[in-house]
C-alpha cells in the first residue's frame, strides 16, 4: 500500500485566490482526518469523514474553509479566499473504525504558504 | 475536552544516554495512545500505539507505557543516537474518534 498521498506537497499562493489540497487515503480505511499545524497552535483537527460522510467540522476556522469527500478514496479541503494567517502545514490521516488497536496513518502533508 | 500536555517541550541529551519523554492527559476514556516522531519539514511516523487494554509495547530501542487511571504515558528510549533527533508527538484517541495531540517534545541528540 502507497499509504496516505497528499498533493501538492507545497503550495504558495497570493492572498485572496482560491487553494486546493487534495489527499488519497489508505483503502479500506473508514475514517478520513485533516489536520493543521503551526508553531503557536501544534496540530489541529479541522474535520473528519466516516464512510464519507462529514462528522466533526468544528475544527474549521471559519466559512473560507470547506471539505468534501466525493467517494471512499478522494478527498479536498478548500480554502477561498486564502489569507496569510492560513499558512501552516496541512495533513490528511486515515483510520480503521476504532476497535483500539487502530491507529492514524498520515500523509506527509501540504506546506500552504500565503503570501 | 480532551487535553494533552508533554513535558519537556525540548529535551537534549548526549549520545547513549537512556531518556524518558512524557505525556499526560485530561480524560481516561480513550480507545488508544500513539506516539509519533516527526522530522523537521517532514510528516508523522507512528513509532507505537498502545491499547486502552495495556499497559506497554515495545518495539526495538522503543517502549512505551499506558497508565489509563492516571492519565499518563511515557516513551522510554534506550541508549540514544544522533539519528533519534526529531520532535515526538504524543496523541490520544476518544471515542469521539478524534485524534488529540501534545504539542511535542524536541529531541536533540549530541554526538
Amino acid at each position: 500500500d502507497a499509504g496516505v498521498i497528499q498533493s501538492p506537497r507545497h503550495e504558495v499562493t497570493e492572498m485572496g485566490q482560491e487553494v486546493t489540497l487534495r489527499c488519497k487515503p489508505i483503502s479500506g480505511h473508514d475514517y478520513l482526518f485533516w489536520y493543521r499545524q503551526t508553531m503557536m497552535r501544534g496540530l489541529e483537527l479541522l474535520i473528519y469523514f466516516n464512510n464519507n460522510v462529514p462528522i466533526d467540522d468544528s475544527g474549521m476556522p471559519e466559512d473560507r474553509f470547506s471539505a468534501k469527500m466525493p467517494n471512499a478514496s478522494f478527498s479536498t479541503l478548500k480554502i477561498q479566499p486564502s489569507e496569510p494567517r492560513d499558512s501552516a502545514v496541512y495533513f490528511c490521516a486515515s483510520s480503521f473504525y476504532p476497535g483500539d488497536g487502530y491507529g492514524y496513518t498520515f500523509g506527509s502533508g501540504t506546506r500552504l504558504t500565503v503570501v | 475536552k480532551q487535553e494533552v500536555t508533554q513535558i519537556p517541550a525540548a529535551l537534549s541529551v548526549p549520545e547513549g544516554e537512556n531518556l524518558v519523554l512524557n505525556c499526560s492527559f485530561t480524560d481516561s476514556a480513550i480507545y488508544n495512545l500513539q506516539w509519533f516522531r516527526q522530522d523537521p519539514g517532514k510528516g508523522l511516523t507512528s513509532l507505537l500505539l498502545i491499547q486502552s487494554s495495556q499497559r506497554e509495547q515495545t518495539s526495538g530501542r522503543l517502549n512505551a507505557s499506558l497508565d489509563k487511571s492516571s492519565g499518563r504515558s511515557t516513551l522510554y528510549i534506550a541508549a540514544s543516537q544522533p539519528g533519534d533527533s526529531a520532535t515526538y508527538l504524543c496523541a490520544v484517541r476518544g471515542g469521539s474518534e478524534k485524534l488529540v495531540f501534545g504539542k511535542g517534545t524536541k529531541l536533540t541528540v549530541n554526538p
